[in-house]
């Protein structure tokens, strides 16, 4: 099972140009997440789909858009990248809301310069 | 404004001894507390998690405490091993289905476990 595959692993982008990242899960997941992590600063969510069809903003959504491919699919695009989005990526997915267990991918490495 | 409070940053144990984590969280409306372990270059992994309505959980070594009219809880790491080298992140997040189940994390915190 891959659970949460995020693509790519890294990238590096300069100033200005445009990229979105990938994500898909094969859990039969309705609820998908996109967080940053900065050190010191935890994971900060950006955007978040609780069902197919429907987004929403986070914390931090300033910068991105994010699009519900379908119900395995939810990509967050950075239109013109700017050093301050710097980060680690992260893509999760639950069951549903309530208490269920989140699952993570293995991240994507982005760096601005 | 963080919403969850997570401390130490860093700490460091020797293999055997206990580690304990804390957070603080001001949202009332919080009702489901999980702690996630996160290993380098790895995405973060469910490790334990508690409701309001239990003070305490226990699963193996590790043991959340929850107290709720301060609306604090922490982690304990019985008997540390080298394997539990990792940064660990507290989280909170209000369960109702409009709410989107979205988690809230603490800062993070560094535990590296000494031979």
């Amino acid at each position: 099972n891959a659970g949460v595959t995020q693509t790519p692993k890294f990238q590096v982008l300069k100033t200005g140009q445009s990229m979105t990242l990938q994500c898909a899960q094969d859990m039969n997941h309705n609820s998908m997440y996109w967080y940053r992590q900065d050190p010191g600063m935890g994971l900060r969510l950006i955007y978040y789909s609780a069902s197919e069809g429907t987004t929403d903003k986070g914390e931090v959504p300033n910068g991105y858009n994010v699009s519900r491919l379908n119900k395995r699919e939810f990509s967050l695009r950075l239109e013109s990248a700017a050093p301050s989005q710097t980060s680690v990526y992260f893509c999760a997915s639950s069951i549903e809301v309530g208490y269920t267990e989140a699952f993570f991918g293995q991240g994507t490495r982005l760096t601005v310069v | 404004q963080q919403q969850v409070k997570q401390s130490p940053q860093s700490l460091i144990v020797q293999k055997g001894g206990i580690s304990i984590i804390n957070c603080a969280y001001e949202n009332t409306a919080f009702d489901y507390f999980p702690w996630y372990q996160q290993f380098p270059g790895k995405g973060p992994a469910l490790l334990i998690a508690i409701r309001p309505d239990v003070s305490e959980k226990k699963e193996g070594r590790f043991t959340i405490s929850f107290n709720k009219s301060a609306k604090q809880f922490s982690l304990h790491i019985m008997d540390s091993q080298p394997g539990d080298s990792a940064t660990y992140f507290c989280a909170a997040c209000h369960s109702i289905k409009a709410a989107g189940n979205k988690l809230t994390f603490g800062g993070g915190t560094r535990v590296l476990v000494k031979p």
